[in-house]
């Protein structure tokens, strides 16, 4: 089955800064990699996502990437702000199939 | 609201209880999810039903019995529970686009947060 795996598991950054999350995955298959939020007490929320067929997508201050050689997709949050503080969570979508990865506990410092 | 709704939202239960959660989508959606969150793990899915028929169980154990009695509704009945099933358990759906296509977004709802004593 599907691996993801996620780095950091925590990572710390001063407002106004960029942060890098990053994911890789086994399964070739996979072609759907979504992107959730989950602030605290929250339920997760898309943020953005990306198909096999793109290797970048953006939206306002968020960016993913895909490299399907390497099998791996980074998010890149710039200009950061208190309130990108949450967990953030990656997947790989194979047949409706979503495997994720274990999160990054982003902190945003003013 | 994203259109997914659970209840309860906090439950607690001793071992030999039986108990169901609910969920219940608005979205038009063909797909249910059962995922369970906790500090080890944080995101697994348990079960996945597409068109009301299950297609997925990610090796659960039998005390989590799934039902899907139509594709807006999705519970999940709970019985002799282990304190290690403690948990908050999301229900999500998604508009699945048919055979060999990528699930679409998953819309999560607000989740049980499960304790067991």
């Amino acid at each position: 089955g599907e691996n993801v795996e996620q780095h950091p598991s925590t990572l710390s950054v001063q407002e106004g800064d960029s942060a890098v999350i990053k994911c890789t995955y086994s399964d070739s298959a996979s072609n759907y990699f979504p992107w959730y939020k989950q602030e605290l007490g929250k339920r997760p929320q898309l943020i953005i996502d990306i198909r096999s067929n793109v290797g970048e997508k953006k939206d306002q201050r968020i960016a993913v990437t895909l490299n399907k050689t390497a099998k791996h997709f980074s998010l890149h949050i710039t200009e950061t702000q208190p309130e990108d503080s949450a967990v953030y969570f990656c997947a790989a979508t194979d047949a409706g199939k979503s495997t994720f990865g274990d999160g990054t506990t982003l902190t945003v410092k003013p | 609201e994203t259109g997914v709704t659970q209840t309860p939202r906090h439950l607690v239960m001793g071992m030999t209880n039986k108990k169901s959660l609910k969920c219940e989508q608005h979205l038009g959606h063909n797909a249910m999810y059962w995922y369970k969150q906790s500090a080890k793990k944080p995101l697994e899915l348990m079960f996945v039903y597409n068109f009301k028929e299950q297609t997925e169980n990610n090796s659960v154990p039998s005390r989590f019995s799934p039902e899907c009695p139509n594709s807006s509704h999705l519970f999940l009945h709970l019985h002799t529970l282990q304190p290690e099933d403690s948990a908050l358990y999301l229900c999500a759906s998604s508009q699945v686009l048919g055979q060999g296509r990528a699930e679409e977004k998953l819309f999560f709802g607000s989740g049980t947060q499960l304790s067991v004593l």
